[in-house]
């Protein structure tokens, strides 16, 4: 069975940092683009950022880009979100998502439960 | 940037009855890279659909996708109770952009 079990949410004061981890099992990790997909309190669905299978290609959201960074870990099927700077706008559900087979990348045919970041003072 | 507009925001059927949904972009993109999904209150969101019509592994062919240039449309052929959720459409690629969502209700 395929799992994304999500961990490293709680919560933070504006401007400090948080470190999300997505362990994997049940899929040949390396073979896939990863990405972290978040959703605000009662809001819609954001794309925040994706890694390639090898780490030769990170892409992030405007929205994010310059205060997250996202890496891999293909040894222990794992990927990591460093959050920076958090603002009180990155408080949503975070969700680790993989790519969808043979569709390129972007489809997400595997989700993780989420792990709720809340940024607040 | 591409935006995708979802109508209605919400649809009220009764069971049996068929569901039209939209999603339209701001702009051509590629017929083949939209994806829609359902999603259920407190569950992560499930693939319904890729490259606009191709259904996702267990997906029942009740649920079927349509469209090119910048329209789409999920359709559900007879509403089923399990089916009542939230749809976002999605342009998938190398900047995924979701829309904003539609709300299948019971009427």
């Amino acid at each position: 069975e395929v799992q994304l079990v999500e961990s490293g949410g709680g919560l933070v004061q504006p401007g400090r940092s948080l470190r999300l981890s997505c362990v994997t099992s049940g899929f040949t990790f390396e073979d896939y683009s990863m990405h972290w997909v978040r959703q605000a309190p009662g809001k819609g669905l954001e794309w925040v950022s994706r890694i390639n299978w090898n780490s030769d290609t990170i892409v992030y959201a405007d929205s994010v880009k310059g205060r997250f960074t996202l890496s891999r870990d293909n040894a222990k099927k794992s990927i990591y979100l460093q959050m920076n700077s958090l603002r009180a706008e990155d408080t949503a559900l975070y969700f680790c998502t993989k790519d969808a087979p043979n569709t390129g990348t972007g489809a997400f045919d595997v989700w993780g439960q989420g792990t709720m970041v809340t940024v607040s003072s | 940037e591409i935006v995708l507009t979802q109508s209605p925001g919400t649809l009220s059927l009764s069971p049996g009855e068929r569901a039209t949904l939209s999603c339209r972009a701001s702009q051509n993109f590629g017929t083949y890279y939209v994806a829609w999904y359902q999603q259920k209150p407190g569950q992560a969101p499930r693939l319904l659909i890729y490259g606009a019509s191709s259904r996702a592994n267990g997906i029942p062919d009740r649920f079927s996708g349509s469209g090119s240039g910048t329209d789409f449309t999920l359709t559900i052929s007879r509403v089923e109770p399990e089916d009542f959720a939230v749809y976002y459409c999605q342009k998938y690629g190398n900047s995924p952009t979701f829309g904003q969502g539609t709300k299948l209700q019971m009427k």
